[in-house]
């Protein structure tokens, strides 16, 4: 079946820091979305991209979907202690269904 | 506010016990998912629909059933809960291509 690879499961930055997050798969995907999660809570839709190349920003927050369809990358820039949760890359298909990597925990020293 | 619902938030119940753990979602979607999450762990697939009387199973085997007689409500049953059983469930909805929208979720711990 379809997986994504999200890695590295965990990270840890500094307040103020940037910090990238990546996401591939072996099958192409119509769609790529971020969520985040927070303790306790549901994933929230953080970005939604629906076009191959096209790079998209939400405040602090860019994400691209990639030329080939088969990847998708998240930056957040000057992070803040609220940036804490864990951020999960999905894939949507024709047939609508998702696949979700397996999410990175992010961690954000102040 | 929240456009999909679960109840309860929380549930500790004993072994053996029959729990059902609602889901109502007021967008009209059609389709609608379950979700079993450990903490800070990966999403499950357990259940899906695609309308109503329409139910499937996902990619995770489970113990639960699930049903869907109107659009907007998707409740899971456990007829006997058991230890194993102790997660944290989560309820969500679709509609075209623009991703899911899930609810808060249901932490359960079976004792």
């Amino acid at each position: 079946g379809q997986q994504l690879n999200q890695s590295p499961q965990s990270m840890f930055i500094q307040e103020g820091e940037d910090v990238s997050m990546n996401c591939t798969s072996s099958s192409i995907f119509n769609t790529w979305l971020w969520y985040k999660q927070d303790p306790g809570e549901g994933p929230v839709l953080l970005i939604a991209l629906y076009k191959a190349g096209e790079l998209t920003s939400n405040g602090r927050l860019t994400a691209q979907f990639g030329i080939t369809r088969k990847d998708s990358f998240l930056n957040i820039s000057a992070s803040i202690p609220s940036d804490v949760g864990i951020y999960f890359c999905a894939g949507q298909s024709a047939n609508s269904k998702l696949t979700f990597g397996k999410g990175i925990t992010l961690s954000v020293r102040p | 506010e929240a456009d999909i619902y679960q109840t309860p938030r929380y549930l500790v119940i004993g072994t053996g016990k029959k729990i059902t753990l609602e889901c109502s979602q007021t967008m009209g979607h059609d389709k609608m998912y379950w979700y079993q999450q450990d903490p800070g762990m990966e999403l499950h697939l357990i259940h899906y629909s695609y309308g109503v009387n329409s139910t499937e199973k996902g990619d995770l085997s489970s113990e639960s059933t699930v049903s869907r007689i109107r659009t907007e409500h998707f409740p899971l049953t456990l007829e006997s809960a058991r230890p194993s059983h102790t997660s944290q469930y989560l309820c969500a909805s679709s509609e075209g291509g623009s991703g899911y929208t899930f609810g808060s979720g249901t932490r359960l711990t079976v004792v």
